[in-house]
C-alpha cells in the first residue's frame, strides 16, 4: 500500500490568489512528481524532483513552481491562479529498495479557478 | 515524439469476460513499462511493472505481457468483475520520467 498523501482533494478558488497543493510520501522515496491531468486526457509531467534541493521542469509547461525542502514533501504553488489552471494535480514518487522506478501516485487535487 | 497508444479507448463488457487491452508505444529502446488503474476522480493504483528484460508479469486475474520488439504491450484481465470497472492506463519511462496513454475506459457489467 502506497503512503503518499495529497491536500485538499478538492479546491475551489477566485482568479488571482495564491495557492499551494500539498504532496507527502512516507515511504523514503527520493524521486517525487507532479503530474497534470485535464478530464479524458493523458497524464503530462510538469514537475520533478531527485532529492532534496533538486527540481526540474517536465514536459509541459507550466506557471506553477515546485519545492523539496525535505524529503517526504514536495509542494506545488501557483502565485496568481487563473481558469486555465482548472485541472487534476497528481503527484507521485519512486525509489524504493524493491523497485527504484515504480511510481505511486496519491490520491489527487482536483483544482477549479473561477 | 516518444507517443504511447491505448486501444480500445472504452470498452464495455459482460461479467466474466476475457479481456485483453493493447498498449503500443514508438520508441522500442524502453526502461520498462507500467500498467495503473485509474478510477473515476481519484489517483492512479500502480497494477504491474514489466522491466525491459521481461516478458511478462502476472499478479491474481491480471498478466500484462511486453514485446519490445513490436512496440506493444498487453494487458489481459480474466473472468472479469463489475469491480474493474475503470480507466486503464500504461506508461512507459523515459529515464526517470513516465510517458503516459490517454487509457482505455472499461465497463463492466453484471
Amino acid at each position: 500500500e502506497a503512503d503518499i498523501y495529497q491536500t485538499p482533494r478538492y479546491l475551489v478558488i477566485g482568479t488571482g490568489k495564491k495557492i499551494t497543493l500539498e504532496c507527502s510520501q512516507t515511504m523514503g522515496h527520493d524521486k517525487m512528481y507532479w503530474y497534470q491531468q485535464d478530464p479524458g486526457m493523458e497524464l503530462h509531467l510538469i514537475h520533478y524532483s531527485y532529492g532534496v534541493n533538486s527540481t526540474e521542469k517536465g514536459d509541459l509547461s507550466s506557471e506553477s513552481t515546485v519545492s523539496r525542502i525535505r524529503t517526504e514533501h514536495f509542494p506545488l504553488t501557483l502565485e496568481s491562479a487563473r481558469p486555465s489552471h482548472t485541472s487534476q494535480y497528481l503527484c507521485a514518487s519512486s525509489g524504493g529498495l524493491r523497485n527504484s522506478y515504480e511510481q505511486y501516485f496519491g490520491p489527487g487535487t482536483r483544482l477549479t479557478v473561477t | 515524439k516518444q507517443e504511447v497508444t491505448q486501444i480500445p479507448a472504452a470498452l464495455s463488457v459482460p461479467e466474466g469476460e476475457n479481456l485483453v487491452l493493447n498498449c503500443s508505444f514508438t520508441d522500442s529502446a524502453i526502461y520498462n513499462l507500467q500498467w495503473f488503474r485509474q478510477d473515476p476522480g481519484k489517483g492512479l493504483t500502480s497494477l504491474l511493472l514489466i522491466q525491459s528484460s521481461q516478458r511478462e508479469q502476472t499478479s491474481g486475474r491480471l498478466n500484462a505481457s511486453l514485446d519490445k520488439s513490436s512496440g506493444r504491450s498487453t494487458l489481459y484481465i480474466a473472468a472479469s468483475q463489475p469491480g474493474d470497472s475503470a480507466t486503464y492506463l500504461c506508461a512507459r519511462r523515459d529515464t526517470d520520467k513516465l510517458i503516459f496513454g490517454t487509457g482505455t475506459r472499461l465497463q463492466v457489467f453484471p
